[in-house]
C-alpha cells in the first residue's frame, strides 16, 4: 500500500462548477497536509496547508482534513479555465524539518 | 522578494558525463530540499539541507548522487556519470525555520541524458 493515493485524472468539468480533488494516506502519523498546484513543465506552488484535522478556506479553495478516514479533500468552488492544472496533495510528520510526501497528482481541466 | 531560483532551467549531459543543479532558496529560508520527478511519477523527496549541513539524505540514491549547501552561495545538487534513468525533473524547495510544511519551489531543472 502506498503512503498517499491520489486519482490521477483527468477530471474535466465546466467553468464555475465545483471542483472536488481528494487523497487518501495510510501513516496516520502525518500532521500537516498540504495542496499544490503545477502548471506543466512549471514548479509547484503552495495553495494551502492544514494542521491536523479540520476545515481552511482561502478564496474559492477550501481544504478538509478527516484524520480518523485518513482522508483529505480540496475544493475549488466557481472553477475557472486557469484552475487548469495537475493538484498535489503533499503530507508530512511533524518536525523543523522534515520531507514532504506527495501523491501523484491529479489532473484537472476546466472548459469555458 | 524573489522566490526560490534553480539553474539551469534545462541541461543535457551526454552519459558518463556530470551534472550540477543549483538552488538559491528564498530570502530569510535556511532549510533547502532536493525532489525528483520522474515521467508519470510523483515528487519524491531526495535530501534535506540546511547551511553547511546534510540533514537527511533518505531519498538520495546511494552511488553517483551528492548534495550541499555550502556556507556562501547556492546548494548544489551534483549527479556524476549521468545515466539515462537519470533524465528527469530536479525541483528544490525552501522553508523557513520554523515551518518544514511551508515548503515552496523553485522553477526546477529538467536533465536530459542523451
Amino acid at each position: 500500500q502506498k503512503e498517499v493515493e491520489q486519482d490521477p485524472g483527468p477530471l474535466s468539468v465546466p467553468e464555475g462548477a465545483i471542483v472536488s480533488l481528494n487523497c487518501t494516506y495510510s501513516n496516520s502519523a502525518f500532521q500537516y497536509f498540504m495542496w499544490y498546484r503545477q502548471y506543466s513543465r512549471k514548479g509547484p506552488e503552495l495553495l494551502m496547508y492544514t494542521y491536523s484535522s479540520g476545515n481552511k478556506e482561502d478564496g474559492r479553495f477550501t481544504a478538509q482534513v478527516d484524520k480518523s478516514s485518513k482522508y483529505i479533500s480540496l475544493f475549488i468552488r466557481d472553477s475557472q479555465p486557469s484552475d487548469s492544472a495537475t493538484y498535489l496533495c503533499a503530507m508530512s510528520l511533524p518536525g523543523a524539518g522534515t520531507a514532504l510526501i506527495f501523491g501523484k497528482g491529479t489532473t484537472l481541466s476546466v472548459s469555458s | 522578494n524573489a522566490g526560490v531560483m534553480q539553474n539551469p532551467r534545462h541541461l543535457v549531459r551526454r552519459r558518463g558525463q556530470e551534472a550540477r543543479l543549483r538552488c538559491s532558496p528564498m530570502k530569510g529560508h535556511s532549510h533547502v530540499y532536493w525532489y525528483r520527478q520522474l515521467p508519470e511519477e510523483g515528487l519524491k523527496f531526495m535530501v534535506y539541507l540546511q547551511k553547511e549541513n546534510i540533514i537527511d539524505e533518505s531519498g538520495m540514491p546511494k552511488e553517483r548522487f551528492s548534495a550541499e549547501f555550502p556556507k556562501e552561495g547556492p546548494s548544489i545538487l551534483r549527479i556524476q556519470q549521468v545515466v539515462r534513468g537519470d533524465s528527469a525533473a530536479y525541483f528544490c524547495a525552501s522553508s523557513p525555520p520554523q515551518g518544514a510544511y511551508e515548503q515552496y519551489f523553485g522553477p526546477g531543472t529538467r536533465l536530459t541524458v542523451t
